[in-house]
């Protein structure tokens, strides 16, 4: 079956642009996370979505990061007024459910901001 | 509070050597771990999980980590080194309570084999 899904795969902007990254998450997976990998490190938590509940913000770096999910499925990370040190992999993950269950990651989008 | 501490940035084997990358982490309740591994210019793919039942869990590719709560580790292991399987490799916990959503990862290891 399909995989988490990413488009684009890689995005070039100009500081002070927004952006919008879109995920297709796994059909049936009820939660969908975001984390971002800078060159060389881990990966850093963004947020979280479990069904219908409230996401979890609590990784957002600043209020220029925000996300939704429509419909319990797809879902889309808008930068606003994008900065250098936004230029990161951006990565998408579902899950069957929340907590000990395994995260399937999508292959990323690089962001890079000129 | 939740963290991993991967204590080897880089490891270098030679190839059909045993291969150890250590992890530790830290939770306040009872952790799932996992093993994810990073090929270049390909998505992190599942190694292997721990999620209460036997200690020493075995994962694809020949590999295994074994649970060892005394010394809150989680270290990963194989007998032989294989080529494909230099990557970068990331522990990751993640725990119940108030951030029981959240899966916390190590900085990463970097494998190299050597011919």
């Amino acid at each position: 079956g399909a995989g988490v899904s990413q488009s684009p795969s890689n995005k070039v902007t100009e500081k002070g642009k927004d952006v919008e990254l879109r995920c297709d998450p796994i059909s049936g997976h009820t939660a969908l996370y975001w984390y971002r990998q800078s060159l060389g490190q881990g990966l850093e938590f963004l947020i979280y979505f479990q069904g219908n509940s409230a996401p979890d913000k609590s990784g957002l770096p600043s209020d220029r990061f925000s996300a939704e999910r429509t419909g319990g499925s797809v879902s889309t990370l808008t930068i606003q007024r994008t900065q250098q040190e936004d230029s990161a992999v951006y990565l998408c993950a579902s899950s069957l459910e929340q907590g000990g269950y395994e995260q399937f990651f999508g292959p990323g989008t690089r962001l890079t901001v000129l | 509070a939740q963290s991993v501490t991967q204590l080897d940035s880089h490891v270098s084997v030679s190839e059909g050597t045993p291969v150890l990358l250590r992890c530790n982490y830290s939770s306040s309740y009872s952790p799932s771990l996992f093993w994810y591994v990073q090929h270049p210019n390909k998505g992190l793919q599942l190694l292997l999980k721990y999620t209460s039942a036997a200690t020493l869990v075995k994962g694809i590719n020949g590999f295994e980590a074994e649970f060892k709560k005394s010394e809150t580790s989680f270290h990963l292991t194989k007998p032989s080194a294989h080529m494909s399987d230099a990557a970068e490799y990331f522990c990751v916990v993640s725990a119940g309570g108030s951030t029981g959503n959240q899966f916390y990862f190590g900085t990463g290891t970097s494998l190299t084999v050597i011919p």
